[in-house]
């Protein structure tokens, strides 16, 4: 069956490090990858979209990687910031405008 | 610009009664999608219209759940009757467009507590 892996424990990450989060899947051949910032008691926020034949895309502070053969995609906030602090959401989206969501990983960045 | 409305923003009831969401996207937005998030977990489908077709209903529970989009604006999500399980944050969404490629802008979302 499909399965969709993000980091299974929380992050934490000092001010100003690089802080990586993963999304890794199974079963899945997804035409794109998307991540999403969710704050506690409010909807996702769309971040970043990277189709199946790009490798890196970029946006200020984040970069998103997408490995295919590796089936991985890797999410990293440089200079962070307390701010920064949220779960992620990683989503494969299929055909006809379908996304699947992982399960989210919790960052916390501290002063 | 408004972004995707729903009300109520919290919902206590007993079980075995009547629960109703309104989700109102954003103007213009063709596609909407209802959610359920369930604590610790990522959203996950429940039912997706293109306009007012219900073109994705897969994951819905159709013995207790129904929804409506009857003019292909806004949406109203349904469950008769509730049950413990079904205590979780209802989540709507719209996009612009159809297929690959869809952003979707995401509501507050509507917690039902079911005692």
């Amino acid at each position: 069956s499909q399965k969709i892996e993000q980091n299974s424990e929380a992050l934490n990450i000092q001010e100003g490090k690089t802080a990586t989060l993963t999304c890794n899947y199974t079963n899945y051949s997804p035409a794109y990858l998307q991540w999403y910032r969710q704050d506690p008691g409010r909807g996702p926020v769309f971040l970043l979209l990277i189709r199946e034949n790009e490798k890196e895309k970029r946006k200020e502070r984040l970069k998103v990687t997408f490995d295919t053969t590796l089936k991985q995609s890797l999410f990293h906030i440089t200079a962070s910031q307390p701010a920064d602090s949220a779960t992620y959401l990683c989503a494969l989206g299929g055909g006809a405008g379908k996304s699947t969501f992982g399960d989210g990983t919790t960052l916390t960045v501290k002063p | 610009e408004a972004g995707v409305v729903q009300s109520p923003r919290y919902k206590i009831i007993e079980k075995k009664q009547p629960v109703a969401f309104w989700c109102n996207p954003i103007s213009g937005h063709n596609t909407l999608y209802w959610y359920l998030q369930n604590l610790g977990q990522g959203p996950e489908l429940l039912i997706r219209y293109e306009n007012e077709e219900a073109v994705d209903d897969s994951q819905l529970p159709k013995d207790r759940f129904s929804a409506e989009r009857l003019k292909g604006v806004d949406s109203t999500l349904k469950i008769q009757p509730a049950e413990l399980g079904d205590s979780a944050v209802y989540l709507c969404a719209s996009s612009f467009g159809q297929g690959e490629l869809n952003e979707q802008f995401f509501g507050p979302g509507t917690r039902l507590t079911v005692l």
